[in-house]
């Protein structure tokens, strides 16, 4: 069955440090992958989108993510973390061999220290 | 962008009642979505809603219990039915096509 994986549960990280978040799909043919965020109390929000293309895709407020085929993998970076960016950050991906639901990952919970 | 809104935001039920769930797009939407985020777990799909026809339901989902209706390209309701404290959770509706999924705010339903 297709399933998305994201390693990491739970981070806590001073401001300034940098982030790597951990996320792997199952193979299932040609996939699309995105990253969401859900800060304290609101919705989820669209951080970034691989379709095609350059594997290295760039999102909102200084988050990227690099899509490595070879290692089914889809990490979320960002260089130098916020107190703002304390939230939960979801990995998920559809296949479009099959009906294109979204498969999402377990999630990781971001801390960061001011 | 889609804005959705979901009604109500919260609510506290007693076993064995029901509770609807309605979901309201801003703009005409392809594809709409429910979805349940227990504490500490993820998204869980639990139907597509189909405008005009039965929605398609995930593995371990049902009709009888998660009754859902989507009478037009804008509008959707879930009803947890028969509800037991395991209902107890987050039940998110989301819209959108292949490329993008918009989430609503999710309404927090408690069980006793």
């Amino acid at each position: 069955a297709q399933s998305v994986s994201q390693h990491n549960h739970h981070v806590i990280l001073s401001e300034a440090a940098s982030l790597e978040l951990g996320c792997n799909y199952s193979y299932g043919g040609t996939v699309n992958l995105f990253w969401y965020v859900q800060y304290p109390g609101q919705h989820l929000q669209l951080l970034l989108k691989y379709f095609s293309g350059d594997p290295l895709v760039k999102g909102i407020k200084g988050f990227e993510a690099e899509f490595i085929k070879s290692k089914f993998s889809f990490n979320l970076r960002k260089p130098s973390v916020q107190w703002s960016d304390t939230a939960e950050y979801f990995c998920a991906a559809t296949y479009t061999s099959g009906t294109y639901k979204y498969i999402f990952g377990t999630g990781t919970r971001l801390k960061v220290l001011a | 962008s889609a804005v959705i809104s979901q009604k109500p935001s919260r609510d506290i039920c007693q076993r064995g009642t029901s509770l609807t769930i309605q979901c309201q797009v801003d703009s005409q939407v392809t594809m709409m979505f429910w979805y349940r985020q227990q504490p500490g777990q993820s998204l869980t799909l639990i139907a597509t809603a189909n405008q005009g026809s039965e929605a398609t339901y995930e593995s371990g989902f049902v009709i009888d219990k998660f009754p859902i209706s989507r009478p037009n390209l804008t509008f959707s309701t879930l009803t947890v039915s028969n509800m037991s404290p395991e209902d107890s959770s987050i039940y998110l509706c989301s819209a959108g096509a292949t490329d993008t999924q918009y989430f609503g705010p999710g309404t927090r339903l408690t069980v006793l």
